[in-house]
């Protein structure tokens, strides 16, 4: 079966940095994202990787190796507006999406 | 419009009733996707239309029905709603369905099925 897996809630400090892991089990790989959901609103986009290595945008970054079917979401700076919910999925052999349940992200100041 | 729009926002509907759920993009992308979000699932995918005129089921199609007569439109329809179907529903649109392109989402349909 096709599972993607991260952890459901997360706490951290304002200021701080936070990893978000994601492991994933898919059939066939076609590239992975991350996106950011705030409560009540809709995914918005944020990543994608899809050769092994970092991808840095600003304060998040992006890390992914396929050989481990593994990848993290760096956020550094953290800012109160970070608290949100963080999408992984991963593009499977027919190019559809398959989707964590989501990190909940919690800021304190 | 800008971007992806969806209509109604939320809604509360009886048991057996029918209802149809709007999205409409002005991005002119080729594909466009249904999903529903429920509490500590991810995203599950309805259907899915890789290009005006054709359709495709996704991972959780029973008791949906969708059509794509223009690039713009997308619609999904209950046929007979029940209790299950409570959920948060999301449209969203790519450029292309061949490739792991962007998808950019609507604000969502919140529907109660009683």
């Amino acid at each position: 079966g096709q599972n993607i897996d991260q952890p459901t809630e997360m706490t951290a400090t304002e200021g701080a940095i936070v990893q978000i892991n994601c492991t994933y089990q898919t059939s066939g790989f076609n590239g992975l994202f991350w996106y950011q959901q705030h409560a009540g609103e809709a995914p918005t986009f944020l990543s994608y990787n899809v050769l092994d290595g970092l991808e840095e945008k600003g304060r998040f970054s992006s890390f992914l190796s396929r050989s481990k079917g593994y990848s993290y979401l760096l956020l550094k700076e953290l800012q109160m507006k970070d608290s949100a919910s963080y999408l992984c999925a991963v593009g499977d052999s027919n190019y559809q999406l398959i989707w964590g349940a989501g990190t909940k992200l919690i800021i304190k100041p | 419009i800008a971007g992806i729009t969806q209509a109604p926002t939320s809604q509360i509907l009886a048991a057996g009733r029918r209802m149809t759920l709007r999205c409409t993009q002005d991005m002119r992308h080729n594909a466009m996707y249904w999903y529903r979000q429920d509490l500590g699932l991810g995203l599950r995918l309805i259907h899915y239309s890789n290009t005006a005129g054709t359709t495709g089921k996704g991972e959780v199609p029973d008791g949906y029905s969708v059509s794509r007569a223009n690039t713009d439109d997308f619609p999904l329809t209950l046929a007979s709603a029940v209790p299950s179907q409570t959920s948060v529903y999301f449209c969203a649109s790519s450029t292309t369905s061949g490739g792991p392109d962007t998808q950019y989402f609507g604000p969502g349909t919140r529907l109660t099925v009683l």
